[in-house]
């Protein structure tokens, strides 16, 4: 069946870092894949999305490209900043289901 | 924008209460979704919805029961709590203007003691 798999936490660092955090999906068809962040205590937002292989999606200097031939979509900044602290989802949809990583937690010290 | 408001943001429940969580979307959505998440275990799909007076079980739908009367209202039922089902509980909506991403609620905290 489908699933996600991102990379686990905490991840820490110090702000202006350059930040990747890894998800990789399988899927029986052809997903459409997201990114969610959860600030403390909120619930999620979305922050970008890609329909097709290729696209990429952007959002607040962040970025994830849509990789096919890897089945990736792994997420991307290049600079953090200490607002960017929260956990972040990967997460596939094909039809009506979403499935969802188990989250990795970023925390972006001054 | 679609506005899914969740009512309660912290609830404190003792064990063998029957809780009831009510989550309410303003636009005329048909699918909605109710999940828990746990820290390790990311989000476990419990129940969904289609549409009025149709449900799906999820993943976890055992302790739990849903209720969709009317198409903005879709309420997440414990019929009787225990302190395994202390969570975060979110509930959220299939959003066609965003190109089917999910909306979601703010979350419901509940604690069962």
């Amino acid at each position: 069946g489908d699933s996600v798999t991102q990379m686990e936490g905490p991840v820490t660092l110090s702000e202006e870092a350059f930040l990747t955090i890894n998800c990789t999906y399988t899927a029986t068809g052809y997903p459409s894949l997201f990114w969610y962040v959860q600030y403390p205590g909120e619930g999620l937002q979305l922050l970008l999305k890609a329909t097709k292989a290729d696209d990429k999606g952007s959002n607040k200097g962040f970025e994830a490209t849509y990789r096919k031939e890897t089945t990736s979509f792994h997420l991307e900044k290049g600079s953090v900043q200490v607002s960017d602290s929260a956990v972040y989802f990967c997460a596939s949809n094909t039809g009506n289901q979403f499935y969802f990583g188990t989250g990795t937690s970023l925390t972006v010290i001054p | 924008d679609v506005k899914v408001t969740q009512s309660s943001r912290y609830l404190v429940k003792r064990t063998g209460e029957k809780v009831f969580l009510e989550c309410v979307q303003d636009m005329d959505h048909e699918n909605m979704f109710w999940y828990r998440q746990d820290p390790g275990l990311g989000l476990r799909l419990i129940y969904f919805s289609y549409d009025v007076k149709m449900k799906e079980k999820g993943d976890i739908p055992e302790g739990y029961s849903v209720s969709r009367e009317k198409k903005e209202r879709f309420s997440l039922i414990l019929e009787s709590a225990s302190t395994n089902q202390t969570s975060m509980y979110l509930c959220a909506i299939l959003d066609r203007e965003a190109n089917y991403g999910y909306t979601f609620g703010s979350g419901t905290r509940l604690t069962v003691v």
